[in-house]
């Protein structure tokens, strides 16, 4: 596809759950970023990928939330005994880092909820 | 950390008039961008403005990297602008990650 993908669409899970949300970023972006959007605030950064390896993770608010990209193209957010108050859209973007060129473009979220 | 502060926080017009959505940033950058998040959700790409002016169609964008300020100007607005149009930084001397603004919600009423 053009653009960044990301699934599932919607996720409601239960208090205490496990999930997993992914990316497909841009074919040949080699950055990956994750966000989370809560009700009515800009996107807050999670985590940052530059290939495979996570070279910033100091937005992860918790050690519940851990975050691969082992190829270096998809990437997987998971979160762990999860609560209800990480019910938000998570947003993932990617950019093909070059030089002084670091232009970020967003997939159309995961909404989770967590009854 | 760097405070990126957008005004107005909302925005009503009529259509076919003009706007100025403006982003105040706290310290140095390397990148701004401007996104449209639609109705959706989707963050569509308007401009990467570290510096200077650009223009598309009906939208240009002037960032003023040395006053830390960044306008956006949408002239003859038209209902689909409706939305929430945010200011994202990238700090300098940080990693790579975007700080956003609050977002302005702009209406455009028929």
């Amino acid at each position: 596809g053009a653009g960044v993908s990301q699934t599932p669409s919607n996720k409601v899970t239960e208090k205490g759950k496990y999930v997993e949300l992914r990316c497909d970023p841009i074919s040949g972006h080699t950055a990956l970023y994750w966000y989370r959007q809560s009700l009515g605030q800009g996107p807050e950064f999670l985590i940052y990928f530059q290939g495979t390896g996570a070279a910033d993770d100091s937005g992860l608010p918790n050690d519940r939330f851990f975050a691969v990209r082992p190829e270096g193209s998809v990437s997987t957010l998971k979160i762990q005994r999860t609560e209800r108050g990480d019910s938000a859209v998570y947003l993932c973007a990617s950019s093909l880092r070059g030089a002084m060129i670091n232009e970020q473009f967003f997939g159309p979220g995961t909404r989770l909820t967590v009854l | 950390g760097i405070q990126v502060e957008q005004s107005p926080p909302d925005l009503i017009l009529q259509e076919g008039a003009n706007s100025t959505l403006r982003c105040n940033f706290s310290d140095s950058v390397n990148n701004l961008q401007w996104f449209h998040q639609n109705p959706w959700g989707q963050l569509i790409n308007l401009f990467y403005i570290p510096s200077g002016t650009k223009q598309n169609g009906r939208l240009s964008a002037t960032t003023v990297a040395t006053e830390r300020y960044s306008l956006l100007y949408i002239s003859s607005s038209q209902t689909t602008d409706s939305g929430v149009y945010f200011c994202a930084v990238e700090p300098k001397g940080g990693s790579e990650k975007l700080v956003f603004g609050k977002g302005t919600k702009l209406t455009v009423n028929p």
